[in-house]
């Protein structure tokens, strides 16, 4: 089956942790970003990526971090100095920057 | 950056209905898509239309880029069509392209 796979779909975590959210695709696309949405809002760009090795900060990058050593994957480190990090993680790829995006199913976090 | 603004915030209709949903963006584009946000979170791909008009199904875009804006038909509306409508733009920033998005419009449709 050709597409996007997050996961966890659901992730608990604890205050001062660091957690590692997955994202693969199988599509074959260079490029691959990673979005936060909280409740009612919109989607916020965390980082993007154009192609392997190779990462650029969104709008939101404080706290977070990734690495692209695969085409195939995008994995986003939500770290401890993430003041808020309880949101909705969407992960999406496309062929090429600006060509039509895919979007994973997304996961929940949630510090408790 | 550039800025996407989507109206109405929120739509209510009975099943059956027809619908307009607006998306105007403050900037020149390369790229624009429409998604549904089902009520599970995953963002389901409309179209993908930088210019002109598509049409699927129940489903027309239309995007007059000189204008900046784009807008959504969803004709005779069913219950599934619920959900939130997200408009998003790519713009060229510093020989990278992001995708931006509007706030989303959410839409009900009762039975």
């Amino acid at each position: 089956d050709g597409g996007i796979t997050q996961s966890p779909k659901y992730l608990f975590r604890k205050e001062g942790q660091n957690v590692t959210l997955s994202c693969e695709q199988n599509l074959n696309h260079d490029a691959m970003y990673w979005y936060r949405q909280d409740p009612g809002q919109g989607l916020r760009l965390i980082y993007y990526s154009q192609i392997v090795n190779d990462f650029q900060k969104g709008d939101i990058a404080e706290g977070y971090s990734v690495s692209r050593e695969k085409k195939e994957s995008f994995p986003l480190t939500v770290t401890s100095a993430q003041k808020n990090p309880t949101a909705f993680y969407l992960c999406a790829s496309s062929i090429s920057s600006g060509k039509s995006a895919f979007f994973g199913q997304g996961t929940r976090l949630t510090v408790v | 950056g550039i800025q996407v603004e989507q109206s109405p915030p929120d739509l209510i209709l009975q099943e059956g209905a027809n619908s307009t949903l607006r998306c105007n963006f403050s900037d020149s584009v390369n790229n624009l898509q429409w998604f549904h946000q089902n009520p599970w979170g995953q963002l389901i791909n409309l179209f993908y239309i930088p210019s002109g008009t598509k049409q699927n199904g129940r489903l027309s875009a239309t995007t007059v880029a000189t204008e900046r804006y784009s807008l959504l038909y969803i004709s005779s509306s069913q219950t599934t069509d619920s959900g939130v409508y997200f408009c998003a733009v790519s713009s060229l920033i510093q020989g990278a392209q992001k995708l931006v998005f509007g706030q989303g419009t959410r839409l009900t449709i009762n039975p």
